[in-house]
């Protein structure tokens, strides 16, 4: 089946830095990724929806200038943390369907700002 | 109102015991409908869809009601292998985000 893989699985971060995680569709073309977050004993929450070669579309209360995102090919989706802070610190993880198929999952990265 | 809601939990059930999720949706447009599973730590894991006929896979079975935009997911001779947190998931169109449930959490002993 269709493989998302999304890197780093973990990383710790000082405050103030910029931290970039990525999503690869292997073996199919992604032209829209999903990016969400998820606090501890919260739902996945939607942040933004990735399109390949136009801006990404951010949900309400979604800052775009702190949360970027890049979707510069059909397998690649990028999201930078800009100037972390310990609220920032959270589950994110990346989603993609290939067509007429189920969502799949990047396996997730673990953020922790200290 | 959240566009999906769960009944947190924890359930806390014996090894072989029944037990049923429930789950409601507030918009009337969506139009697919999921059962997600999600260990600690790691990222979602598909269940099962659910169809308005109601469809079963093994010990799982899930029900949806249109007209009263309700989802279940009913899970028997449960198995200390089935704990886990159990997301319920709707789609409005296809290609669009999926929405996520905040989870019910099962806890199943021996």
């Amino acid at each position: 089946g269709a493989v998302v893989s999304q890197h780093p699985s973990r990383v710790i971060c000082k405050s103030g830095t910029s931290v970039k995680i990525e999503c690869r569709s292997l073996d199919f073309q992604a032209t829209t990724m999903f990016w969400y977050r998820q606090f501890p004993k919260q739902s996945l929450m939607l942040m933004a929806t990735s399109n390949e070669g136009s801006k990404a579309t951010y949900e309400q209360g979604v800052e775009k200038d702190k949360f970027l995102i890049n979707h510069a090919s059909l397998t690649l989706s990028t999201l930078t943390v800009t100037s972390a802070h310990p609220e920032d610190s959270s589950f994110y993880i990346c989603s993609a369907r290939e067509f007429g198929e189920s969502y799949t999952f990047g396996s997730g990265t673990r953020l922790t700002v200290v | 109102r959240k566009e999906v809601e769960q009944d947190p939990g924890p359930f806390n059930v014996p090894e072989g015991a029944t037990v049923a999720f429930n789950c409601t949706y507030s918009n009337s447009a969506s139009q697919s409908f999921f059962w997600y599973r999600q260990d600690c730590r790691k990222e979602p894991k598909l269940l099962m869809s659910v169809y308005s006929s109601g469809n079963e896979d093994g010990r799982f079975t899930a029900q949806l009601n249109r007209a009263s935009q309700y989802i279940s997911l009913l899970i028997r001779d449960s198995k200390l292998s089935d704990s886990a947190t159990y997301l319920c998931v709707v789609n409005g169109q296809a290609g669009t985000a999926l929405i996520f449930g905040k989870g019910t959490t099962l806890s199943v002993s021996s």
